[in-house]
C-alpha cells in the first residue's frame, strides 16, 4: 500500500533543543500537511504546505518541502514538555482524493 | 460548534458481533472519512466520502459499511468482527476532498474484538 515513511520513529531530546523529524514519498503529492497527535486523542494539524512552496513557518514550528525528492521536514524549535505527541506527515496526491500517511515519529521532550 | 463527535469511545466485541460506530460533524464538511490506527502503521483509510449519498472504498475496506445519508453523518459498520479489527478508529471531515483543506479529527473509539 502506499506509504509515507517518516523517521526517526522514535526521538527524545532534552527541553529547549530543536526537534527534526522528516517524511518521504514514493509518489508526487501536490500539498502536504502535519498533524500531532497526544497520546489517547485524536489528530490536530499544524501546518500545510503546498508544492510550490519550499519553506513556511508558523510560531516554532518550520516546514521545508523538496518536490524534487518527495520528502519533507518538521523543525520544531526550542522544544517543550508540552510538545510531547507523535507527529504525522499526510501527502494528498495527485490523481485522487487520498491522502498517504506516515507511519509517524514519537517525541519525547524531557524536562 | 462541536467539530466531529464519534462514539463510543471505547468498545469489546466479541468474534461474529455487528456493532456500528457513529461520527457525526457540525462544521457542513462535504468530505468525511473513516481511519484505523495500528501501531507502527500510521493512519489506513477504510472509507470515504465526498458528499451526502456518495461513499468509495479506501485501503482497507473489508469488513466494513459505510452510507452517508446526511451531510452531518457517517456511520461505520462492523459486518461480523474479527480479532484483526482490534483497533483505533477516527473519524474525519473536511471542507472538500480535493485542496488542501485541514482535516478535523474525532477523538478516536477504541475497538477490542475477543
Amino acid at each position: 500500500s502506499q506509504q509515507g515513511e517518516e523517521d526517526p520513529q522514535a526521538l527524545s531530546i532534552q527541553e529547549g533543543e530543536n526537534a527534526t523529524m522528516n517524511c518521504s514519498y514514493k509518489t508526487s503529492i501536490n500539498n502536504l500537511q502535519w498533524y500531532r497527535q497526544n497520546s489517547g486523542r485524536g489528530l490536530v494539524h499544524l501546518i500545510l504546505i503546498r508544492s510550490n512552496e519550499r519553506e513556511k513557518h508558523s510560531g516554532r514550528l518550520r516546514v521545508t518541502l523538496d518536490t524534487s525528492k518527495k520528502s519533507s521536514s518538521l523543525l520544531i524549535t526550542a522544544s517543550r514538555a508540552a510538545d510531547t505527541a507523535s507527529y504525522f506527515c499526510a501527502g494528498r496526491q495527485d490523481s485522487n482524493y487520498q491522502l498517504i500517511w506516515g507511519a509517524g515519529t514519537k517525541l519525547i521532550i524531557k524536562p | 460548534n462541536a467539530g466531529v463527535t464519534q462514539t463510543p469511545k471505547f468498545q469489546v466485541l466479541k468474534t461474529g458481533q455487528s456493532m456500528t460506530l457513529q461520527c457525526a460533524q457540525d462544521m457542513n464538511h462535504e468530505y468525511m472519512s473513516w481511519y484505523r490506527q495500528d501501531p507502527g502503521m500510521g493512519l489506513r483509510l477504510i472509507h470515504y466520502s465526498v458528499g451526502a449519498g456518495i461513499t468509495d472504498q479506501g485501503e482497507v475496506p473489508n469488513g466494513y459499511n459505510v452510507s452517508r445519508s446526511t451531510t452531518e453523518d457517517f456511520p461505520l459498520r462492523l459486518l461480523s468482527a474479527a480479532p484483526s479489527q482490534t483497533s483505533v478508529y477516527f473519524c474525519a471531515s473536511s471542507y472538500e476532498a480535493l485542496s488542501g483543506n485541514t482535516i478535523y479529527f474525532g477523538e478516536g473509539s477504541w475497538l477490542t474484538v475477543v
